[in-house]
């Protein structure tokens, strides 16, 4: 089974300063995807960011970042130069690469981007 | 936009009741997803679907069944219903349900369901 922490609740980010969202995870797959979604305030579910288990590399995605740790089993978001776009619910998921391939939810973070 | 549609945007209904939720995938995704988001459960798994045929089941009442038809769009029917079943219910699609950065779920807007 898989699982994803979301420790934060709730953030509050000066307009223009980076942010990171964290994320931990737990699973016994050994091939396995991440991603971030995006949830604005009018309830839409937006994809953001993809990071493979075997990814070499970071992936990025415009001003969307994620720091890959896989000994720490964590993959936090980062996002460069907030705008207040950016408020919004961001949730973490995962799913393994064989068998069932439904995406398992983090409790998500609600960002506020402050003018 | 996903390119994955939901109908309707909202439902308002009465406990005990039955309505059926419409999904279509994006233009040649063989796979739908149906999600439960709610206040308490937080986003939860319910069925998946590929081209047709049922793929896995999650944590899906017996009141709830669902269907993928030949043209590929989806529909979740919800019967019996009660007032803890008021949420917004996503369904998302993918390519091919096998795994890897091609196959990310791209979700639809979602449908607003109010028991009363």
């Amino acid at each position: 089974a898989q699982k994803i922490t979301q420790t934060q609740p709730g953030m509050f980010v000066q307009e223009k300063e980076a942010v990171t969202l964290d994320c931990t995870y737990d699973t016994s797959d050994q091939s396995y995807g991440l991603f971030w979604y995006k949830q604005p305030s009018s309830g839409e579910m937006i994809f953001l960011i993809y990071q493979g288990s075997y990814d070499e590399q970071n992936a990025t995605e415009g001003r969307y970042s994620l720091n890959f740790q896989k000994a720490r089993k964590s993959a936090n978001l980062v996002i460069s130069a907030s705008q207040l776009g950016d408020s919004a619910m961001y949730f973490c998921a995962m799913r393994p690469h064989f068998g069932n391939e439904k995406l398992t939810f983090g409790t998500g973070t609600r960002l506020t981007i402050i003018p | 936009d996903s390119g994955v549609t939901q109908t309707p945007k909202h439902l308002i209904t009465a406990t005990g009741q039955r309505v059926t939720l419409r999904c279509s995938p994006r233009s040649g995704d063989l796979s739908v997803y149906w999600y439960q988001q709610s206040l308490d459960q937080g986003l939860q798994f319910l069925i998946h679907y590929y081209n047709g045929e049922e793929r896995a089941k999650g944590n899906i009442l017996e009141r709830f069944s669902a269907q993928q038809f030949p043209d590929l769009h989806s529909e979740l029917n919800l019967s019996s219903l009660e007032l803890g079943d008021s949420a917004l219910y996503f369904c998302a699609s993918s390519l091919a349900g096998r795994g890897g950065r091609a196959d990310t779920q791209y979700f639809g807007p979602g449908t607003r369901l109010t028991v009363l």
